[in-house]
């Protein structure tokens, strides 16, 4: 079973910043946090991940809570291009995880005109 | 750098038959792994193949399988096809499997009549 929660959908206007919450209360020490998206039709595509500092990179920012129970992904400025389904995934080493991402239902961000 | 690459895109089979679909990961990378995306049941992981071998399985029944060869090209297989098994079948690839971000390919979309 997926270990985060997510909301289902979420709105967001064009040009605006789009804020997907990621809820994963029972990450361990040594797990990291994945964000992935999938336009319809495609393969999910990496955005980024992160441990317990915030990171960015040119897709978008991660901010991650002091406790490292819950995360935010930041897409700065929503195009129509972002509407996809965003997951949010919680992955740790070990041999049980190559190779292996455990896919929760997403939220469905729908970007407005 | 080319992308994963899936073949074929589409293919219609009827129920009792087998069949095997292809990837090609990106140059470089040696783990491939393989995911089953349906409506009901959302993005599931079936295995992960690393230097031709099996390195981690999902929970999917032996009628899946899959091998690897000395090129990293990777095939799945799945022999006495349900009408279940229609399905996006993915195909993701990483330098090592570890905890890495995976790149994954289009798919290929199997329609079982």
């Amino acid at each position: 079973d997926a270990k985060t929660t997510q909301p289902t959908s979420m709105d967001c206007a064009e040009g605006r910043a789009a804020n997907l919450p990621c809820n994963h209360s029972t990450i361990s020490g040594n797990e990291y946090v994945y964000w992935y998206r999938q336009i319809h039709s495609q393969g999910p595509q990496y955005i980024i991940h992160g441990l317990k500092n915030n990171e960015t990179n040119e897709m978008a920012s991660l901010i991650i809570t002091e406790d490292r129970k819950s995360s935010t992904l930041i897409l700065p400025h929503a195009t129509l291009r972002d509407t996809a389904v965003y997951y949010c995934i919680v992955r740790g080493y070990g041999s049980g995880n190559t190779g292996k991402l455990i896919f929760g239902q997403g939220t469905t961000l729908q970007v407005k005109p | 750098k080319a992308g994963v690459t899936q073949t074929p895109r589409y293919l219609i089979k009827t129920r009792g038959q087998q069949v095997t679909l292809s990837c090609s990961p990106i140059s470089g990378h040696r783990s491939v792994s393989w995911y089953q995306q349906t409506p009901g049941q959302g993005l599931q992981f079936l295995f992960e193949y690393f230097s031709e071998t099996q390195r981690n399985k999902g929970n999917f029944p032996g009628r899946f399988s899959g091998r690897q060869f000395s090129n990293s090209r990777s095939e799945m297989n799945v022999s006495t096809l349900e009408l279940g098994d229609s399905a996006l079948y993915l195909c993701a690839s990483s330098l090592q499997g570890s905890n890495e971000k995976l790149f994954f390919g289009s798919g290929t979309q199997l329609s079982v009549l």
